[in-house]
């Protein structure tokens, strides 16, 4: 089973509208890291989390992670056709493996 | 500049074949690995490397085999290429795996996408 779970697979959204992406953990959270890729390209780092409670914003996309439900969101403010890709929760784990969530497809009509 | 290169973006080839993708970091990093994306889009690691040493290896088949000349460069070769090859491979790079792990995000090429026929 997949250890980070990510809701929902899809998403389609009309410009302009907020949208919240969630990343549930099966195991306890050191530090969780939320990646972009567009499609046909490579992965881009958003925005690292660490601690309970932690929020950090970049532009209009704000993650929190919430510890003790090893969960974290990310939530678009306004969203834009250039938010348009998949995005990806990751975390390590005691073994120092990075492993990724099972992504979210996001889509948004002008 | 390019942070993370990976050569071939593209690769197409039959079954049976032996095929190889390179992959070089310009930041400095002592770990690499590899990564594969599969038709859902899940990402799997493969490899990592940590200063030319294998550190982890997932359950892949022994035909793919990782070639770590110097720390900034990783190779993946693939032998007896078959149909489940094919995917989106990704080469990725981040400080030092130890302690500050957790503290370092993983910085990605831009991927090869193999094609097995």
């Amino acid at each position: 089973s997949q250890e980070l779970e990510q809701s929902p697979q899809s998403l389609i959204v009309q410009e302009g509208k907020n949208l919240t992406i969630n990343c549930t953990s099966s195991k306890t959270l050191y530090g969780l890291y939320w990646y972009k890729q567009k499609y046909g390209e490579g992965l881009i780092f958003l925005m690292m989390l660490q601690k309970g409670g932690e929020e950090k914003s970049h532009e209009k996309i704000t993650a929190k992670l919430d510890e003790k439900k090893q969960q974290s969101s990310l939530h678009i403010t306004a969203s834009q056709p250039s938010h348009a890709g998949i995005y990806l929760c990751g975390a390590a784990n005691t073994g120092n493996q990075f492993y990724f969530g099972t992504g979210t497809s996001l889509t948004v009509i002008p | 500049d390019t942070a993370v290169s990976q050569t071939p973006k593209y690769l197409v080839t039959q079954m049976g074949n032996d095929k190889s993708i390179k992959c070089e970091q310009n930041l400095g990093h002592d770990t690499m690995y590899w990564y594969k994306q599969d038709s859902k889009k899940f990402l799997k690691i493969m490899f990592s490397y940590n200063n030319k040493e294998l550190i982890i290896n997932e359950t892949v088949p022994n035909r793919f085999s990782p070639k770590s000349p110097d720390k900034a460069h990783l190779n993946l070769h693939i032998n007896s290429l078959e149909l489940g090859d094919s995917a989106v491979y990704f080469c990725a790079s981040s400080r030092y795996l130890g302690q500050g792990f957790y503290n370092s995000p993983l910085h990605f090429g831009n991927g090869t996408r193999l094609t097995v026929t």
